[in-house]
Formats: C-alpha cells, sequence, structure tokens
C-alpha cells in the first residue's frame, strides 16, 4: 500500500522565481495538509483540505503561497518570487475524515532559496 | 495562539538507558499525541491520548495525558540505537483531529 508520497524530494530556486510542490495522499483519504518545518523547529501549520470544503488558509504566511487540490486528491503548493526565508521542509499529510483520525505524512519537499 | 513548550531540547544517552520528555501547553488540549520523525522522513505518530490522565503504552513507550490537559509526558524504555530522531509532541489547534500545532521536538542520541 502506497503511503503519501511528495514530489520533488528537493528544490533549490533562485530568489523571485515560482515553484510548485507536489503531494500525492494516501487512495481514500479525505483530508489533505500542508506543513512547513524550518531547521530544527517543528512543525508549522499551513492549510487544510477537507472534501469539497472550502480550505482552511488561516496558515499561510503570506498572499505568495496558495495551494489547490483537484479532484479530491492530489495537491500542489505553489510560492510566488520565492524569498530565502521561505527555505524549510514541506510536509503534507493526509487522513480520514472524522475525529482520532491519524494524520499519515509524506517524506517532504526540502526547499532551498538561493 | 496555542504554544507547546517541549523539554529538553537535546538528549544524549546511552543504549539501555530510560528516556523521559515533556510538553507543556499554555492552554488546554483535548488530545496530545506524540510523533517521532528520522532523517529525511515525515513525522510518524506514537502514540495518542484522549483523555485527562490517561496513561498508553506502545511496547517501550509509554505517554500520559497530564490531569490539568496542559501537558504530557514520554518515556523510552531500555532505549535501542533505533530510537534515535526528533520526538514531537502534538495537539490540535482546534477539538478533533484536524489541523495540529507542533512543540520544537527533543532530538534523541544514543551513545554507543
Amino acid at each position: 500500500g502506497a503511503g503519501v508520497s511528495q514530489s520533488p524530494s528537493n528544490k533549490v530556486t533562485e530568489k523571485g522565481k515560482d515553484v510548485e510542490l507536489r503531494c500525492d495522499p494516501i487512495s481514500g483519504h479525505t483530508a489533505l495538509y500542508w506543513y512547513r518545518q524550518s531547521l530544527g523547529q517543528g512543525l508549522e501549520f499551513l492549510i487544510y483540505f477537507q472534501g469539497n470544503s472550502a480550505p482552511d488558509k488561516s496558515g499561510l504566511p503570506s498572499d505568495r503561497f496558495s495551494a489547490e487540490r483537484t479532484g479530491g486528491s492530489v495537491s500542489t503548493l505553489t510560492i510566488q518570487r520565492t524569498q530565502q526565508e521561505d527555505s524549510a521542509v514541506y510536509l503534507c499529510a493526509s487522513s480520514l475524515t472524522g475525529v482520532r483520525n491519524e494524520q499519515f505524512f509524506g517524506p517532504g519537499t526540502r526547499l532551498t532559496v538561493l | 495562539g496555542q504554544q507547546l513548550n517541549q523539554s529538553p531540547q537535546s538528549m544524549f544517552i546511552q543504549e539501555g538507558e530510560d528516556v523521559s520528555m515533556n510538553c507543556t501547553s499554555s492552554s488546554i488540549f483535548n488530545t496530545w499525541l506524540w510523533y517521532k520523525q528520522e532523517p529525511g522522513e515525515g513525522p510518524v505518530l506514537l502514540i495518542a491520548l484522549y483523555k485527562a490522565g490517561e496513561l498508553t503504552s506502545n511496547g517501550r513507550l509509554t505517554a500520559q495525558f497530564g490531569i490539568t490537559r496542559k501537558d504530557s509526558f514520554l518515556n523510552i524504555s531500555a532505549s535501542i540505537p533505533s530510537d534515535v530522531g526528533i520526538y514531537f509532541c502534538a495537539g490540535p489547534v482546534n477539538f478533533g483531529n484536524e489541523k495540529l500545532t507542533f512543540g520544537t521536538g527533543t532530538r534523541l542520541t544514543i551513545i554507543p
């Protein structure tokens, strides 16, 4: 059984460029989450998708960050005009709906902005 | 917002020793979660706690949900090399297993 997959595993970009990070959740999981982990830090919530509901974007740090989820499955996190402070590991997780459902994490995408 | 403070930040122990770490919050949590993260991987859930005072074990791991609902601890008995990693506590920002807030982690290193 496949877990959560993310691509690319590593991304190096120049300041000012746009990047797209992809997440493939576990099949059948209706909830999908994006988190950001800066070096030596815990995870910081970014955005949450649940079924067909409007996403909870309350964690996005600026309007340069956006995410979409197509067909209730694959999600793409886009960062426009990247800045050096965007450098971090971006983690995606998915879960079944309902209370007490475990979030399964992907391996993350390490983003480095030069 | 809610903050989770973990201590210690790092631990250096010898194989076979027991480990204890804790997590405190500035506000009440209804659920406490303990995750482990290894290099290059996402966090993996170890133990979930849903009731104040609850004590739950998973093999050599034991975790407790503090009575005040503002703290939790994780113990690892008889540590082995594969216990190396970063341990995070986490809890839902709102009731229900939705977006989580994470502690800053405790990095465990085992000295051969």
